[in-house]
């Protein structure tokens, strides 16, 4: 079983469409998770952390739910610029342990 | 700024020749590490530094050896390429393990 497992997509939506990605993680004891962004052929970025108590920034919420081991991407209002791949990143704990990046899900959002 | 920076960003190999990957960083980071990444396989991390002078593996660390004498610099060497390692390598830093910094990725074919 992979560590961190995502649906690789793609999802197609429309502008203006709310869409959800989730991603599962294996090891209970992760302390650590982050989305990151990733447009076709470019580097990774940071999108955002999720913390234990949920967290919004904008149009992206990102919450956490360690009794089933997974963390959610909420996207509300799509824009065609929010196509990308979507990498869930976890922390085994917080300290030295370099991230595991999950494969990613694709979003194309369309005219 | 730059941030990270890595050179060269194409690369072709024949195998069994080597080379080595450049990443300089300028946020005086202490944590850089070598990913790579392939179609459906995700960021996998190869080697990862949590200091100048030390170097621990990652998930996919045969074939590859890693050096970091200066802080602001991270090499991945290839002693003996192998058609399997044609992927696309990125180096990140980060102050801690969260927020990674990603360099521009380069790409190694080996024939």
């Amino acid at each position: 079983r992979k560590e961190v497992e995502q649906d690789p997509g793609p999802f197609n939506v429309p502008e203006g469409a709310t869409v959800a990605f989730n991603c599962t993680y294996s090891n209970s004891a992760s302390q650590s998770f982050f989305w990151y962004r990733q447009d076709c052929r470019k580097e990774p970025k940071l999108l955002m952390s999720v913390y234990s108590s949920g967290n919004e920034d904008g149009r992206f919420t990102a919450q956490l739910n360690r009794a089933s081991q997974y963390i959610s991407l909420l996207i509300r209002d799509s824009k065609l610029s929010d196509s990308a791949t979507y990498l869930c990143v976890v922390s085994p704990f917080t300290g030295r342990r370099a991230l595991t990046f999950g494969s990613g899900t694709r979003l194309q959002v369309q005219p | 700024n730059a941030g990270v920076t890595q050179t060269p960003k194409f690369r072709v190999l024949k195998t069994g020749q080597s080379m080595t990957l450049l990443c300089a960083q300028d946020m005086n980071h202490e944590y850089m590490y070598w990913y790579r990444q392939d179609p459906g396989m995700g960021l996998r991390l190869i080697h990862y530094s949590v200091g100048e002078g030390t170097t621990a593996k990652g998930e996919v660390p045969d074939g590859y050896n890693v050096s970091r004498l200066k802080k602001q610099n991270f090499l991945l060497g290839l002693e003996s390429a192998a058609p399997s390692q044609t992927s696309v390598y990125f180096c990140a830093s980060s102050y801690d393990p969260g927020e990674l910094f990603f360099g521009e990725g380069s790409r190694l074919t080996v024939l």
